[in-house]
């Protein structure tokens, strides 16, 4: 079955600790994007990556950092230096970065709570 | 930059029609989506549109006027699982595929 996965769905953590969302994929998509999502808005585009090994800040890169050794895998590291770390994260992929209709399919999301 | 305005909640009657519209203003234009998102689910993609006029898929329609920078999304004999967030995203020319997303519009469909 080809999709993407998150985990876990539902993650708790008290405030000063980082912590690190999976995002993995194997649609084959070259472009991979992180989300966050507060209630009743929409998405904001926090770091976004067009092939391995390169990733680009998105609106709202600060207190988050990026990886992306392999093509199905782009985790998401949520450090203590961002200040309202509570949210949905939703995690995207896309066929190709620049050309074409190409729509972005979603993970299921993961729910941080940070006490 | 890219700004997106959507209304923020509607409520309409199962089996009726219902218009989600949205107004954007960007530097550059390459294409608007509308995705479908169930409370506390993903988005899912609805529709694409990248050239002016009306793009039909069964129940839902969407179209677009780039020279007024709007777009609405048509939905027909509403169900009650039609009630959901709809978001409008606009992906700018030169920012390989990323997309703004309007904040999304809340629609309740009831019996």
């Amino acid at each position: 079955d080809g999709g993407i996965t998150q985990s876990p769905k539902y993650l708790f953590r008290k405030e000063g600790q980082n912590v690190t969302l999976s995002c993995e994929q194997n649609l084959n998509h070259d472009a991979m994007y992180w989300y966050r999502q507060d209630p009743g808005q929409g998405l904001r585009l926090i770091y976004y990556s067009q092939i391995v090994n390169d990733f680009q800040k998105g609106d709202i890169a600060e207190g988050y950092s990026v990886s992306r050794e392999k093509k199905e895998s782009f985790p998401l590291t949520v450090t203590s230096a961002q200040k309202n770390p509570t949210a949905f994260y939703l995690c995207a992929s896309s066929p190709e970065a620049r050309s074409g209709p190409h729509e972005q399919y979603f993970g299921p999301g993961t729910r941080l709570t940070v006490t | 930059g890219q700004n997106i305005d959507q209304p923020t909640e509607m409520t309409a009657t199962e089996g009726a029609i219902v218009q989600i519209n949205c107004t954007y203003q960007t530097s550059g234009f390459n294409g608007l989506f509308w995705y479908q998102q169930h409370a506390g689910e993903a988005p899912t993609f609805l529709s694409y549109n990248v050239l002016d006029g009306l793009e039909e898929k069964g129940r839902f329609s969407s179209f677009l006027s780039r020279s007024k920078g709007y777009s609405y999304l048509l939905l027909k004999e509403l169900q009650m699982k039609d009630s959901a967030s709809y978001l409008c995203a606009v992906r700018g020319f030169s920012n390989a595929g990323k997309s703004t997303f309007g904040d999304g519009t809340t629609l309740t469909v009831k019996p």
